[in-house]
């Protein structure tokens, strides 16, 4: 597609419940980027893909995150034993890397608003 | 780590009038300076991005901001406010070093336009 691409759109879970939240970034795009922007809040990064591997995922706030990518393409947040405190939207972006790394933009998705009951 | 103040959460203008959304950024080197867009409902978009050279930078929809290194400032401006511009605003950096690929954000500006 043309853009980055995430899904569901919408996740109403119970306490408790395990989720799994996809992305599908630019094709083309090696860097991945998950971010979690919490209501009236900036965005919270927390974890960053190169390729298949995560040479960042200082973000994750606890164990119960996780986070993999296959075929440099498709990435998976999960959460498991999901909180209130999860409540947020989450946020995909991808983008190119450039010789100096860090001044490519980042194309970000449209994100997915999870609600933990 | 780096961090980036936005001041001001909500800035309230009138179409027509001069579009003014603070950034402040710590870093102890000149940085990579973002800012992005965020309409309701939608990804956030990129309006301009500093990386090197010129320090006045223009972006899409009429925006610019210009890098002042001595006042760790990164300010974004708009000399006539269209309804349109309503929206959620968001400066980001770049990390450094193991860091690079991050972006930290401040934590929005929204922005209303009156008629």
């Amino acid at each position: 597609g043309a853009g980055v691409s995430q899904s569901p759109s919408n996740k109403v879970t119970e306490k408790g419940k395990d989720v799994e939240l996809r992305c599908d970034p630019i094709s083309g795009h090696t860097a991945l980027y998950w971010y979690r922007q919490r209501l009236g809040q900036g965005l919270e990064f927390l974890i960053y893909f190169q390729g298949n591997s995560a040479p960042d995922k200082s973000g994750l706030p606890s164990d119960r995150f996780s986070a993999e990518r296959t075929g440099e393409s498709v990435s998976t947040l999960t959460i498991q034993r999901t909180q209130q405190e999860d409540s947020a939207v989450y946020l995909c972006a991808s983008s190119r890397p450039g010789l100096a790394g860090g001044n490519n933009e980042q194309f970000f998705g449209p994100g997915t608003r999870l609600t933990v009951l | 780590a780096q961090s980036v103040t936005q001041l001001g959460s909500h800035v309230s203008v009138s179409e027509g009038a001069l579009v003014l959304l603070r950034c402040n950024y710590s870093s102890s080197v000149p940085p990579y300076l973002f800012w992005y867009v965020q309409y309701p409902n939608q990804g956030l978009q990129l309006l301009l991005k500093y990386t090197t050279g010129a320090t006045l930078v223009k972006g899409i929809n009429g925006f610019e901001a210009e890098f002042k290194k001595s006042e760790t400032s990164f300010h974004l401006t708009k000399p006539s406010a269209h309804m349109s511009d309503a929206a959620e605003y968001f400066c980001a950096v770049t990390g450094r070093g193991s860091t690079l690929g991050r972006l930290y954000f401040g934590r929005g500006t929204q922005l209303t336009v009156w008629p």
